[in-house]
């Protein structure tokens, strides 16, 4: 397996404009799983998704952010209008199954940059 | 969740044993204690999980104590490659929370 594919890699935007991004999960995980680094934040959970249902998304910060999982291999994070606070790294990750033993398998994350 | 501290970094020359602490005193009897490592910017690379027992695989060692407050993972022979952050992880209900991590550094 390919692994956690994210796309793209690089991203920059201007403020305002709306921005997209995607990951493909790993064959057969029922969990999904988006994160956001910064320097001063570290790694935030943002949102999960179980069987393409969201769980828990108290950690999207505002209505800018939605994430959709239309199915098992497919999901975006689409920020609509951008500002320059959400230059991050944002992180895509998938587990086959949920409770404690299992890990997480991380995509290789999407820079992002609204100037 | 448990909130879990690690000193923010260490160092460790090369060859030698990598201990890294981590304390979870409010850990609850159905968390477990997961690590995971991110070298420069790449995803966050697992490494070992446990519950109670101490467990080992082909990168690390887990050791928990028996109250399960604390635990350390240990890296049998660090090289440069395992210069990176490690994360300890208390984990449950679906949701893992990364604190800060502790920077390793392995020095030649």
């Amino acid at each position: 397996d390919a692994g956690v594919i994210q796309s793209p890699r690089h991203e920059v935007t201007e403020m305002g404009q709306e921005v997209t991004l995607r990951c493909k999960p790993i064959s057969g995980h029922d969990y999904l799983f988006w994160y956001r680094q910064t320097m001063m934040r570290g790694l935030e959970l943002l949102i999960y998704f179980n069987n393409n249902v969201p769980i828990d998304d108290s950690g999207m910060p505002e209505d800018r952010f939605s994430a959709k999982m239309p199915n098992a291999s497919f999901s975006t994070l689409k920020i609509q209008p951008s500002e320059p606070r959400d230059s991050a790294v944002y992180f895509c990750a998938s587990s086959p199954y949920g409770g404690g033993g299992t890990e997480a398998f991380f995509g290789q994350g999407t820079r992002l940059t609204v100037v | 969740d448990a909130k879990t501290t690690q000193p923010t970094s260490m160092d460790c020359a090369e060859g030698r044993a990598a201990n890294l602490p981590c304390n979870h005193s409010t850990i609850s009897g159905n968390e477990y204690v997961y690590w995971y490592r991110q070298i420069h910017s790449q995803g966050p690379q697992y490494i070992i999980h446990g519950l109670k027992n101490n467990e080992t695989n082909e990168m690390a060692s887990l050791i928990i104590t028996e109250d399960r407050k604390s635990s350390t993972l240990i890296l049998p022979h660090a090289t440069l490659r395992d210069t990176a952050v490690y994360y300890c992880i208390a984990y449950n209900f679906n949701k893992f929370y990364f604190g800060s991590g502790t920077k390793l550094n392995v020095k030649p």
